[in-house]
């Protein structure tokens, strides 16, 4: 059974401030997603990082896939009020590319 | 347009109650699927669907039951349901279940209360 350890579970800080959201496996995953998801709504897709040490940019968010795709970061600068939400990783791994392990989320506040 | 859509966006039931559940994308996905998930928790795996057959049933109660009645549409119908299967109830879609790579992109769910 593969596991992704999400850390840290919960998260609150102040508007401006940086953070740091680790997934750790000791299983290799072919591809990791992250997503964001708002109370009461459904995960929305933020990136997809598939080669080891892979680095992607969005904004103020920056993702990067460990060199042996065991291990993820979320990165996010200056953190705002609209980045408040529950942060997932999920990792496709093996040769089931449709099963994902799911991270146990992150819950990020940003207070203004 | 990486849209999937979800109705109704609310549902409450009686445990006697039959409803269904809606899901429809039309991105031209061929593997389709339902996740139940219950707050601050993450998604949990229930049906996958790969070209309109269901490939994995991950020994979900016999009161759930998939369908696929074609590549866009995706239904999850109810039928004598617990107070613990209370929870929001996700689809997603992705391009194939063997596309390394390939994302799964999740609707924005039904909240559903079983009373």
């Amino acid at each position: 059974t593969q596991l992704l350890e999400q850390s840290p579970q919960f998260l609150s800080i102040q508007e401006g401030e940086n953070l740091t959201v680790y997934c750790n496996s000791s299983s290799v995953f072919s591809s990791l997603q992250w997503y964001r998801q708002e109370p009461g709504e459904g995960p929305v897709l933020l990136v997809t990082v598939v080669t080891g040490g892979e680095v992607k940019k969005l904004k103020r968010l920056t993702f990067q896939f460990g060199d042996a795709r065991k291990d993820s970061s979320l990165h996010i600068t200056a953190a705002q009020p609209g980045d408040t939400g529950l942060y997932l990783c999920a990792g496709a791994g093996g040769g089931s590319n449709y099963k994902l392990t799911f991270g146990k989320g992150t819950l990020l506040t940003v207070n203004p | 347009d990486t849209e999937v859509t979800q109705t109704p966006k609310h549902l409450v039931m009686g445990m006697t109650n039959k409803k269904s559940l809606k899901c429809e994308q039309h991105m031209g996905h061929r593997a389709m699927y339902w996740y139940k998930q219950k707050a601050k928790k993450p998604p949990e795996l229930m049906f996958v669907y790969s070209y309109e057959k269901l490939s994995i049933n991950e020994s979900v109660p016999s009161r759930f039951s998939p369908e696929c009645p074609n590549s866009s549409l995706l239904n999850l119908h109810l039928h004598a349901l617990q107070p613990e299967d209370s929870a929001l109830y996700l689809c997603a879609s992705q391009k194939g279940i063997r596309d390394r790579g390939s994302e799964q992109y999740f609707g924005p769910g039904t909240r559903l209360t079983v009373t």
